[in-house]
């Protein structure tokens, strides 16, 4: 299995509190994403990384901001969290892009916002 | 708008059992598209991934296939075993800068002993 650990596992917390999830890889690969993954919809990306400091939004970045200070480390903060933002949260992270690299994919965050 | 629709929803077959499930496109311009496997409570697991001169790609028991040309796929699972009860996702990259995939809902099945 690929190096990637995601924490927390599990949170609940309340609208309006700022929350950090944390991706952690051990494999120096150079992109790391941020999905979530809510019922009847597909996997959807929020933010990904190229690089450390080099970062882009993807299809649901309303409400989200990501760092990447470190190449094994990409930080997603909802700044003040809503209901609407409870979802299974994945990183994942590839070694390139486009041609056959795959992206591996941490086991999720659990994120329940009251 | 890119978009990955695949069928059926769920599944449920008899252990020992084949099966095949089924992705369509519209990702253009089409550069790679994958399955993966994703285990209850767990992160998607790579499958297969082909590219647009592969029509056919085998990974133990599972075989992929591709027709670029009507954009379909399809995920053939032979013999199953309880373990293969999952979600199956295909995922279509576009040709792009950053080649963004995009995911479908997933076919979720259910292998009964």
């Amino acid at each position: 299995d690929a190096g990637i650990t995601q924490s927390p596992r599990h949170k609940v917390t309340e609208t309006g509190t700022p929350v950090t999830l944390r991706c952690h890889q051990t494999e120096n690969h150079r992109y790391m994403y941020w999905y979530r993954q809510d019922p009847g919809h597909g996997l959807r990306l929020i933010h990904y990384s190229y690089g450390v400091k080099d970062t882009d939004k993807g299809e649901v970045s309303d409400g989200y901001s990501v760092s990447r200070s470190k190449t094994e480390d990409f930080l997603l903060t909802l700044e003040s969290a809503t209901s609407s933002q409870t979802s299974v949260y994945f990183c994942a992270i590839s070694e390139g892009t486009g041609g056959v690299q795959p992206q591996h994919f941490g086991d999720g965050t659990r994120l329940s916002i009251l | 708008k890119n978009q990955v629709e695949q069928s059926p929803q769920s599944l449920i077959i008899l252990e020992g059992k084949n099966c095949t499930l089924q992705c369509n496109y519209t990702v253009s311009p089409f550069s790679n598209l994958r399955w993966y496997k994703q285990d209850t409570g767990r992160g998607p697991v790579s499958l297969t991934i082909m590219t647009f001169s592969e029509n056919t790609k085998s990974n133990g028991r599972y075989t992929a296939t591709l027709d670029a040309d009507t954009k379909q796929s399809s995920l053939h699972i032979t013999a199953s075993q309880l373990s293969d009860s999952a979600s199956y996702i295909c995922v279509v990259s576009a040709r792009s800068k950053s080649y963004i995939p995009t995911f479908g809902r997933g076919t979720s099945l259910i292998v009964h002993p």
